[in-house]
């Protein structure tokens, strides 16, 4: 019954790498969510999707960029990696209707070296 | 201040309420929502209220909002060890294209 799926739980990479971050939904949602939730900062908004080909920047995009081809998926893609993007990162999607729940991934902790 | 805050930590003995209050500063708000976080899993939606709603219950959770303070609260009723998480509080803002601005989130410690 999984809903949300990010392509890895973990990841290790150096800095300077190029690192995709991928997310699918099966819930044929509209709005697509990328976060980073970081310890005493809670949640926070990286970018956003709210149809193919579109997003929008969120709270702090610098040194992120996505890229929606498909409906179902959502990448996040770190262009060189930094020491501090180490995060766990969580994906989200979410009907177009604003009431109905917004569904998580499992997150996906990166650290960079 | 923040858009959306809630305090840190709060601590309950078993058995007793819990009460978690969020506030946040834009009226525009149109969806309220309430999420719980425990160890080493993601997020999961407890429960939402809409804008034009002052209480919502569902067994042992109670949502109250007061638009005109721009406050929110989430009371557990009789608290157990199994609600020992981190709650957020999140809330969807008209004025910024409904996007949806979460607190920092809650650590509920529940004593025994």
């Amino acid at each position: 019954d999984v809903k949300v799926t990010q392509s890895s739980r973990y990841l290790v990479k150096r800095t300077g790498e190029k690192v995709f971050l991928e997310c699918v939904q099966d819930m044929d949602h509209e709005n697509m969510f990328w976060y980073r939730q970081d310890p005493g900062l809670g949640l926070r908004l990286i970018y956003f999707s709210y149809d193919v080909k579109m997003k929008e920047k969120g709270d702090i995009p610098e040194g992120y960029s996505v890229s929606r081809e498909k409906k179902e998926r959502f990448s996040l893609i770190l262009e060189s990696a930094s020491t501090n993007q180490t995060s766990m990162y969580l994906c989200a999607s979410l009907s177009g209707q604003g009431g109905d729940e917004q569904f998580f991934g499992p997150g996906t902790r990166l650290t960079v070296l | 201040g923040e858009d959306v805050e809630q305090s840190l930590f709060l601590s309950v003995r078993e058995g007793d309420s819990s009460v978690i209050n969020c506030t946040y500063t834009d009226s525009s708000s149109t969806y309220l929502y309430w999420y719980k976080q425990e160890p080493g899993a993601g997020l999961q939606l407890l429960t939402y209220i809409f804008s034009n709603m002052d209480m919502k219950q569902d067994q042992r959770l109670t949502v109250l909002l007061n638009k005109k303070d721009k406050h929110l609260s989430l009371r557990i009723a009789d608290t157990q060890t199994g609600d020992s998480a981190i709650y957020f509080c999140a809330v969807a803002f008209m004025n910024r294209d409904d996007k949806i601005i979460f607190g920092k989130g809650t650590r509920l410690h529940i004593l025994p």
